[in-house]
């Protein structure tokens, strides 16, 4: 799995949007970005994934770039709640099983 | 639905003495993996298990080892504690094993005196 970049921290202004970048310069055609957060005291929670298109769900939006070596995870209306180490994953999908490499992650704090 | 259950949530041992955690996985889901969270390495790997066969392991020693009943729920056990291994161990659980989207319970927290 290729290898991932995160700046290790990051504030953000509750109700703001919060854009989490990464960078997977290394990643292969057939490698999915996944982001995940953790809680403190928590278990990890998916939030979304991505091959090369553009996504977006109920949490947040994945913005992929066209030559696939960097992401930005948008969280559009960031709250207290959101306060949470966020990690960028690269991986393959339909690879024989389901191992994630977990990086440093993002610690995201949302100050009022 | 039930999520991913881990018992017990927290466990006290001393050096030397062995302990087993459990996972149940989200109801429908055949895929269970272990991972153990620490301050200093992060969130590491150990091992995947799919239809009671051990798919994937990760760089952990002997001493970590884990198994998985007909019904999907998984236990791991480790043996001969050292200090080292506090930590929070966390179990995912994923429908099938390709399945794109893991689920993660709350962990167990170990702390090893």
């Amino acid at each position: 799995d290729a290898k991932t970049t995160q700046p290790p921290s990051m504030d953000c202004a509750e109700g703001r949007a919060a854009n989490l970048p990464c960078n997977h310069s290394t990643i292969s055609g057939n490698e999915y970005v996944y982001w995940y957060r953790q809680i403190h005291s928590q278990g990890p929670q998916y939030i979304i994934h991505g091959l090369k298109n553009n996504e977006t769900n109920e949490m947040a939006s994945l913005i992929i770039t066209e030559d696939r070596k960097s992401s930005t995870l948008i969280l559009p209306h960031a709250t207290l709640r959101d306060t949470a180490v966020y990690y960028c994953i690269v991986r393959v999908e339909g690879a024989a099983g389901n191992k994630l490499t977990f990086g440093g992650g993002t610690r995201v704090l949302v100050k009022p | 639905k039930a999520g991913v259950t881990q018992t017990p949530r927290y466990l006290i041992k001393t050096r030397g003495q062995q302990v087993t955690l459990s996972c149940s996985p989200i109801s429908g889901h055949r895929s269970v993996s272990w991972y153990q969270q620490t301050p200093g390495q992060g969130l590491q790997f150990l091992f995947e298990y799919f239809s009671e066969t051990q798919r994937n392991k990760g760089n952990f020693p002997g001493r970590f080892s884990g198994r998985q009943f007909s019904n999907s729920r998984s236990e791991m056990n480790v043996s001969t504690l050292e200090l080292g291994d506090s930590a929070l161990y966390l179990c995912a659980s994923s429908l099938a094993e390709l399945a794109e989207t893991q689920y993660f319970g709350p962990g167990t927290r170990l702390l090893v005196l």
